[in-house]
């Protein structure tokens, strides 16, 4: 099975800095990388996906896929207190057409 | 649009007594469905999925069945609830991009 690996964190920055989220993954043939975002107690929300080597920017997230080197990550830019959540990487494993999450890092902005 | 329903939100059930939660999306058609379970502070833990209706993929051995008697339609069972089996439950849904989208969630405690 993929493996997905992410540090659980809490990440705790000040608020209207940069957050970095990052992932590594163990399998090399993976194609698709999905960032969510689940505050406490509620499911996930989709917050970016991304296919291509680089970066893709929606508002201020930004992720960024580097597939030599088996990672992504998720940078927040003007980091809000509502910021404040689990956000979990995650992969598409073609085989079994399924998502194969990370266990998720905790972020916190503080005000 | 699409959305995506679970019933009920919240349950507490005895050890031993049967569990049927149900998962019904709107606006397209054809979908993958995806039962998970979220043990508290964990990661999301793939349980079931299909890719039409009567096709069942079981990802981990255990007291739980699916069952998907209609398109849109996606049931999670069990004949007798061990007290492992709390957590919260989510179905999701998914197109070929492969991103996965949930519902807002079960939380089962088993007493």
């Amino acid at each position: 099975q993929k493996e997905v690996e992410q540090n659980s964190g809490p990440l705790s920055v000040p608020e209207g800095a940069i957050a970095s989220l990052n992932c590594t993954y163990s399998d090399r043939g993976s194609q698709s990388f999905f960032w969510y975002r689940q505050y406490s107690g509620k499911s996930p929300e989709l917050i970016m996906f991304i296919y291509s080597n680089g970066d893709k920017e929606d508002g201020r997230f930004t992720a960024q896929l580097n597939k030599a080197s088996q990672y992504v990550s998720l940078l927040i830019r003007d980091s809000q207190p509502s910021d404040s959540a689990t956000y979990l990487c995650a992969l598409h494993d073609t085989g079994r057409r399924a998502l194969t999450f990370g266990s998720g890092t905790r972020l916190q902005v503080q005000p | 649009s699409q959305t995506i329903h679970q019933w009920p939100a919240t349950l507490v059930q005895p050890v031993g007594s049967p569990l049927s939660l149900e998962c019904t999306v709107e606006g397209t058609s054809n979908p993958n469905l995806y039962w998970y379970r979220q043990a508290a502070g964990r990661g999301l833990q793939l349980l079931f999925y299909s890719v039409g209706i009567g096709q069942i993929s079981s990802e981990v051995p255990q007291n739980l069945s699916a069952s998907r008697p209609q398109d849109r339609q996606f049931i999670l069972s069990s004949k007798k609830l061990l007290l492992s089996d709390s957590g919260f439950y989510l179905c999701a849904w998914s197109v070929q991009s492969g991103a996965q989208y949930f519902g807002p969630g079960t939380r089962l405690t088993v007493t």
